[in-house]
């Protein structure tokens, strides 16, 4: 079973929807959760960090379910420049870190 | 700022060739990384380190090595690349404290092809 999975999508959607995505991962000693955002043919950024109760940066909202081992992101009022891969990453106590394979997202005019 | 980088952004080798990827971080990191990128395959890891001179195996080492021997720099060496070895290579370091992982800054890759 992979440790992390995530719905590759993609996701197509009209400016100024709102978009969810989830991710969910194996290891329930996980310790720090992450989304990351991947332009084509660039690095990965880190987008944000996913705390115990719930997070949000402007029109980003990311939640941690510990119970049910999934962490989302929501998007609100989509804009063309959130276009990319976001990546749900995972780290255990081995301090190595867990990607899912990215879900991609295209926000349409 | 973290600064994460790496010593090419495109690189063209021949099958049998040794090549080596250099990885640079400025802010004091323990803990170093080696991906490659391949599409439908997500980021996989091939090596990391977590100390100067100490190396630990990923999910895909067989035909890669590494060497650190200084904390700020993390080295990759293809010893006979391979045309299954082309790919996006991607640096990575991050900070542990008490035990917790924080995020991982990322170089801006090598784009490696090998004929």
């Amino acid at each position: 079973r992979k440790e992390v999975e995530q719905d590759p999508g993609p996701f197509n959607v009209p400016e100024g929807a709102t978009v969810a995505f989830n991710c969910t991962y194996s290891n329930s000693a996980s310790q720090s959760f992450f989304w990351y955002r991947q332009d084509c043919r660039k690095e990965p950024k880190l987008l944000m960090s996913v705390y115990s109760s719930g997070n949000e940066d402007g029109r980003f909202t990311a939640q941690l379910n510990r119970a049910s081992q999934y962490i989302s992101l929501l998007i609100r009022d989509s804009k063309l420049s959130d276009s990319a891969t976001y990546l749900c990453v995972v780290t255990n106590t081995g301090n190595q870190f867990y990607f899912g394979t990215g879900t991609s997202l295209t926000v349409i005019p | 700022d973290v600064k994460v980088t790496q010593s090419s952004r495109y690189l063209v080798k021949r099958t049998g060739e040794k090549v080596f990827l250099e990885c640079v971080q400025d802010m004091d990191h323990e803990n170093m990384f080696w991906y490659r990128q391949d599409p439908g395959l997500g980021l996989r890891l091939i090596y990391f380190s977590y100390d100067v001179k100490m190396k630990e195996k990923g999910d895909i080492p067989e035909g890669y090595s590494v060497s650190r021997e200084k904390k700020e720099r993390f080295s990759l060496i293809l010893e006979s690349a391979s045309t299954n070895q082309t790919s996006m290579y991607l640096c990575a370091s991050s900070l542990t404290l008490a035990g917790l992982s924080y995020e991982q800054y990322f170089g801006p890759g090598t784009r490696l092809t090998v004929t």
